[in-house]
């Protein structure tokens, strides 16, 4: 059974860069894309972007000139890295498999990010 | 991007109700739509994809119609653990795949 566990820092100050990580147990690395999803009140469910483990990835245009994900085969691991981040990118950030047939499951606890002036 | 809006935000039902939710596209998405489940402090949960495909595990008074612009999820037999909220995704076209904002199920 896929599980995946994220961690990263949770509280940012603006312009900080923003960082996650989450790591992939009991299902092959190699087989899907792997996706990291952000939640906010206000935006609502947002797609940020997916790897594939080739390192080959895709972003949402509106994030896509701050954001970077980047694969670790050998851990199992991808990982986010959000820069320049503001008051808007505050949000629960998820790490999940997919889209595989297009939807995403599982997913990881979450993490509550932050940002403060 | 494709824009997703679900009605009714707030849904409110009794146990033993049957509900539908609606998720319309802002173009056709053929049948490239998943369902999702999110209960408070919880990661949304899949129950359908491609349209009417039920995921593995989740219970059959759960199903999904539609096609094109306009698609339905349906919940047969309210039971207490269903009381959560309710996201749509398109995967038709990407990047990005977009979400529904959200149905509220709550208890009447």
């Amino acid at each position: 059974q896929v599980q995946l566990q994220q961690w990263g820092a949770g509280q940012l100050k603006t312009s900080e860069t923003l960082s996650l990580t989450c790591v992939v147990s009991g299902e092959s690395f190699t087989r899907f894309y792997w996706s990291w999803i952000r939640q906010s009140p206000g935006k609502g469910l947002e797609w940020i972007g997916e790897i594939e483990y080739t390192g080959s990835t895709n972003y949402n245009p509106s994030l896509k000139n701050r954001v970077t994900i980047s694969v670790d085969t050998s851990k199992n691991e991808f990982s986010l890295k959000l820069t320049s981040v503001t008051a808007a990118d505050s949000a629960m950030y998820y790490c999940t498999r997919g889209p595989v047939t297009g939807r995403f499951d599982p997913w990881g606890q979450g993490t509550l990010v932050t940002v403060s002036s | 991007d494709i824009q997703m809006t679900q009605s009714p935000s707030i849904l409110s039902a009794s146990v033993g109700d049957r509900v539908t939710i609606t998720c319309r596209a802002s173009q056709s998405i053929g049948s490239w739509l998943a369902w999702y489940q999110q209960k408070p402090g919880k990661a949304p949960r899949v129950l359908i994809y491609k349209a009417s495909n039920l995921e593995s595990g989740v219970p059959s008074r759960f199903s999904g119609s539609g096609s094109g612009t306009e698609f339905t999820l349906t919940i047969s037999g309210l039971q207490p653990d269903d009381f959560a909220t309710y996201f749509c995704q398109q995967y038709n076209t990407f990047p990005p795949y977009t979400f529904g904002q959200g149905t509220i199920l709550d208890i009447k």
